[in-house]
């Protein structure tokens, strides 16, 4: 079956601009969750939504939100971009997002922000 | 505040070799992962730990789990080319499906 996918792969802006990324899931899967990975602070947990509703959420700013739709596909949003906020931005995608419940990437999409 | 601190955080040894990763916590995890994850890829799970003592295998792989379950083993033995990427422990606090990651163990094996 179809592994989650992530659009775009690469994208440049410039401060001040604002983004949105987008994913698919694996089909069945109910649960996205969204990490940022960057050299420095490796990977970290920004929000999980499970059936259009967020469920978790990590410690970001307000300028990092999200959303899902009913068919599971989901989207981040950064505003007013800042240097700081190029990396790499994960999704992943699983059945119920429980803790047991394996978790499967995408390939990711590398945001740099000059 | 849950952290995973992971050591060495950079290894670079010639094929054949035996290696060791750590994954550390003062917290007790409920259950751990190990990732790995290849340049332009998301991170693959490799395996999850679940009981404080376990082993698993993985062909030339064998992972570990506290007895406490508070930290977590990575042993890869007569490493080859192939094995090179970023090793990657995960854990999720408070049972949720929000998973913590630690800083990653970027692995080099040279012909």
């Amino acid at each position: 079956k179809a592994g989650v996918t992530q659009t775009p792969r690469y994208l440049i802006k410039t401060r001040g601009q604002q983004v949105t990324l987008s994913c698919s899931p694996i089909s069945g899967h109910r649960s996205v969750s969204w990490y940022q990975q960057t050299p420095g602070q490796g990977l970290q947990f920004l929000f999980e939504y499970f059936s259009e509703t967020q469920r978790n959420k990590g410690n970001f700013p307000g300028r990092f939100s999200g959303r899902q739709f009913s068919n599971s596909r989901s989207e981040m949003n950064v505003s007013t971009l800042e240097l700081g906020d190029s990396a790499l931005y994960l999704c992943a995608s699983s059945f119920t997002g429980g803790y047991t419940d394996t978790q499967y990437f995408g390939p990711g999409t590398r945001l740099t922000v000059l | 505040t849950q952290l995973l601190e992971q050591s060495p955080q950079f290894l670079s040894i010639q094929e054949g070799e035996n290696l060791t990763v750590y994954c550390n916590s003062s917290s007790v995890f409920s259950s751990l992962q190990w990732y790995r994850q290849e340049p332009g890829e998301g991170p693959v799970l490799l395996v999850t730990v679940v009981t404080g003592g376990e082993v698993k295998k993985l062909k030339r792989l064998t992972f570990q789990f506290g007895d406490a379950r508070k930290d977590s083993s990575l042993h890869i033995t007569a490493a080859q080319p192939g094995d090179t990427g970023l090793y990657l422990c995960a854990g999720a606090p408070g049972n949720t499906g929000k998973l913590i990651f630690g800083q990653g163990t970027t692995l080099q094996v040279k012909p």
